[in-house]
């Protein structure tokens, strides 16, 4: 079954320090994949997508992730966390012939302290 | 251009209410696509419409059902509405290729009392 998973339910990080979101992902197939950001009271943002391009993915916010295919993995990286970044991030997943559907995560809170 | 927008906000039913949401898509986006958000079961997908046809489907029970308009927007509805029913409610519109980026609304937050 197709599924995607998020180690860490809550990462807390200090203002400036590396920001490291961990998504693996289940498939048998090539997937496309998406991290959102959600915050408060809010909708899900596009972060970034990964879709057999490069796989290092430069997104919004000086966020990237890189695809590794022998990991199956799509980690979420910020080289310096900003106050305004904390939010809940989201790893999702589709496939081709299963239109219209992303698979998400539980997500990961990320907490940043001054 | 305009993002995807939803309506009503907020929502208060009670249970065995019926409750109809609205979403109205990104211009030019034919692809709409419902989830339901809760603390417990995360995000999970409920449908996909595109050209007033139904293409996707989630698990969920009979009670929930959509629709797509010839203009893109498109509703869905929950009959005898269940307190587990309350969610907040996201729509995503998306371009003509399935694979597209999903825009998601801000949502429509349900509370079954």
């Amino acid at each position: 079954a197709q599924s995607v998973t998020q180690l860490g339910s809550h990462v807390s990080v200090s203002e400036g320090a590396l920001v490291l979101l961990r998504c693996n992902y289940s498939s048998s197939v090539p997937p496309y994949l998406f991290w959102y950001v959600q915050y408060p009271n809010q909708g899900l943002q596009l972060l970034l997508k990964y879709t057999s391009a490069a796989t290092l993915v430069k997104g919004i916010n000086g966020f990237e992730a890189e695809f590794k295919k022998s990991e199956t993995s799509f980690h979420l990286t910020k080289p310096s966390a900003h106050m305004s970044d904390a939010a809940e991030y989201f790893c999702a997943v589709s496939f081709a012939g299963n239109t219209g559907k992303l698979i998400f995560g539980q997500g990961t809170t990320l907490q940043v302290k001054p | 251009k305009a993002g995807v927008t939803q309506t009503p906000r907020y929502l208060i039913k009670t249970r065995g209410q019926q409750v109809t949401l609205s979403c109205s898509p990104i211009s030019g986006h034919r692809s709409v696509s419902w989830y339901q958000q809760t603390p417990g079961q995360g995000l999970q997908f409920l449908f996909e419409y595109f050209s007033e046809t139904q293409r996707n489907k989630g698990n969920f029970p009979g009670r929930f059902s959509g629709r797509q308009f010839s203009n893109s927007r498109s509703e869905m509805n929950v009959s005898t509405l269940e307190l587990g029913d309350s969610a907040l409610y996201l729509c995503a519109s998306s371009s003509t290729s399935p694979q597209e980026t999903q825009y998601f609304g801000p949502g429509t937050r349900l509370l079954v009392l």
